[in-house]
């Protein structure tokens, strides 16, 4: 059974910095590129990164990019996101979600995706 | 504002046949395929629809894609009091160098 679980979320103070963690099972994880995704309290989906399999390429949304940086380790199926200079509007539940495409970039949508972790931003 | 454009809400009774659009441009929806999530209250998303009209193992028949030009559609065909949930439409957008959401369709069963 595919599984995705993400850890390090948790309540910061604006212009600090966090690390998520997301532990991957069931499949073989360097197949796949992989992505992370937030929802705001009440809002809708916004990606915010994606990494394809041998992180040779990474993608990040406007809102995050210069901030954010994604990375995996495919040793030890773990997938991150540093997360720095956080802002209140960066307050969000963070899900990871695996690639639909397994000729491992991060363009073929998401398709499995774990239960997230919240970060709050607040002073 | 979504760069994908979606109605806040839908709603149909039992059994009827209910639409859900996603409207784009020519840098997304127009040039990549769609994907489709459900998500109900308190729990992650779940993949509904694929490249635009596939439907992965386990999701009922009763969900279908389309697409035509910039624009795509979710039907749910005999609807059911289990399908109201949240629905969001995304694709890949050129110019962003992007994933993109619509905004979400709240689907209500009567």
């Amino acid at each position: 059974e595919v599984q995705l679980v993400e850890s390090g979320g948790g309540s910061v103070q604006p212009g600090r910095s966090l690390r998520l963690s997301c532990a991957v099972s069931g499949f073989t994880f360097d197949d796949y590129g992989m992505h992370w995704v937030r929802q705001a309290p009440g809002k809708g989906l916004e990606w915010v990164s994606g990494i394809t399999w041998n992180s040779g390429s990474l993608g990040y949304a406007d809102s995050v990019k210069g901030r954010f940086t994604i990375s995996r380790d495919n040793a030890k199926n773990f997938l991150y996101l540093q997360m720095n200079s956080l802002r209140a509007e960066d307050t969000a539940l963070y899900y990871c979600a695996k690639d639909v495409d397994d000729r491992g970039s991060y363009y073929g949508g998401m398709d499995v995706w774990g239960q997230g972790t919240t970060v709050t931003v607040s002073s | 504002q979504s760069v994908l454009a979606q109605p806040p809400s839908a709603s149909g009774t039992p059994g009827q046949r209910v639409a859900v659009s996603c409207s784009g441009a020519s840098s997304n929806i127009g040039s990549n395929t769609v994907y489709w999530y459900q998500q109900f209250p308190g729990t992650a998303p779940r993949l509904l629809i694929h490249s635009n009209n596939q439907r992965p193992s386990g999701v009922p028949d009763r969900f279908s894609g389309s697409k035509s030009g910039t624009s795509a559609s979710l039907a749910i065909s005999g609807l059911q009091s289990e399908d109201e949930a949240d629905y969001y439409c995304s694709t890949w957008d050129d110019s962003l160098n992007a994933w993109v959401f619509g905004g979400g369709t709240q689907l209500t069963v009567l």
